[in-house]
């Protein structure tokens, strides 16, 4: 099992902060996804970045892929309390999909 | 509408009781998969299938079966439940194994072993 590391764990900020959370890995990975987990609902895909060095984004969104492919970064801009929920990253292991252990995002008023 | 659906939703049950976790996707998918979430631990894969009649291990089977008969259906079976079995638990499913394909998850079954 190939593991990923999310940092923080925790996060909360005000409406209209920008944030960046991280997932790395100290193996490569032939792609990676993030997921957004609201309570009491299952994770959503966001994005799924292949290429090393690939840039995506997605409205305020900006999904990052380090260039050894071994690392992935998410970052907000002006963040809005409906960017509450976990955050997830998630990278293929065989025929498995490994998450990392999520961060948790808190955006107040 | 595309979806995982899964019942049910809240589950008590207590220790030693059989239960069935159901699970059905109705986009013709072939891959399907159990994961259960923990504080702490993450989403940690329990088993999946590639296929009808294929199923394998993911990282904590034990304690846990699965089936698949038919694609759309991938039920959980916990023979013999423990305390230590409770837990969140998702299923999710895939066009297939390949490698970049988006996962759909079910809303989820919280379970709790007494």
């Amino acid at each position: 099992t190939q593991l990923l590391e999310q940092s923080p764990q925790f996060l909360s900020i005000q409406e209209g902060e920008n944030l960046t959370v991280y997932c790395n890995s100290s193996s490569v990975f032939s792609s990676l996804q993030w997921y957004r987990q609201e309570p009491g609902e299952g994770p959503v895909l966001l994005v799924t970045v292949v290429t090393g060095g690939e840039v995506k984004k997605l409205k305020r969104l900006t999904f990052q892929f380090g260039d050894a492919r071994k690392d992935s970064s998410l970052h907000i801009t002006a963040a809005q309390p409906g960017d509450t929920g976990l955050y997830l990253c998630a990278g293929p292991s065989g025929y498995a999909l490994n998450f990392g252990k999520g961060t948790s995002l808190l955006v107040t008023p | 509408e595309a979806q995982v659906t899964q019942n049910p939703r809240y589950l008590i049950t207590v220790t030693g009781k059989k239960l069935t976790v159901t699970c059905s996707q109705n986009m013709n998918h072939e891959y399907m998969s159990w994961y259960r979430q923990d504080p702490g631990l993450g989403l940690r894969q329990i088993y999946y299938s590639m296929n009808v009649e294929v199923t394998d291990k993911g990282d904590v089977p034990e304690g846990y079966k699965v089936s698949r008969k038919e694609k759309r259906n991938f039920p959980l079976i916990l023979e013999s439940p423990s305390p230590n079995q409770t837990s969140l638990y998702f299923c999710a499913s895939s066009l297939t194994q390949v490698k970049n394909t988006e996962a759909f998850f079910g809303q989820g079954t919280r379970l709790t072993v007494v």
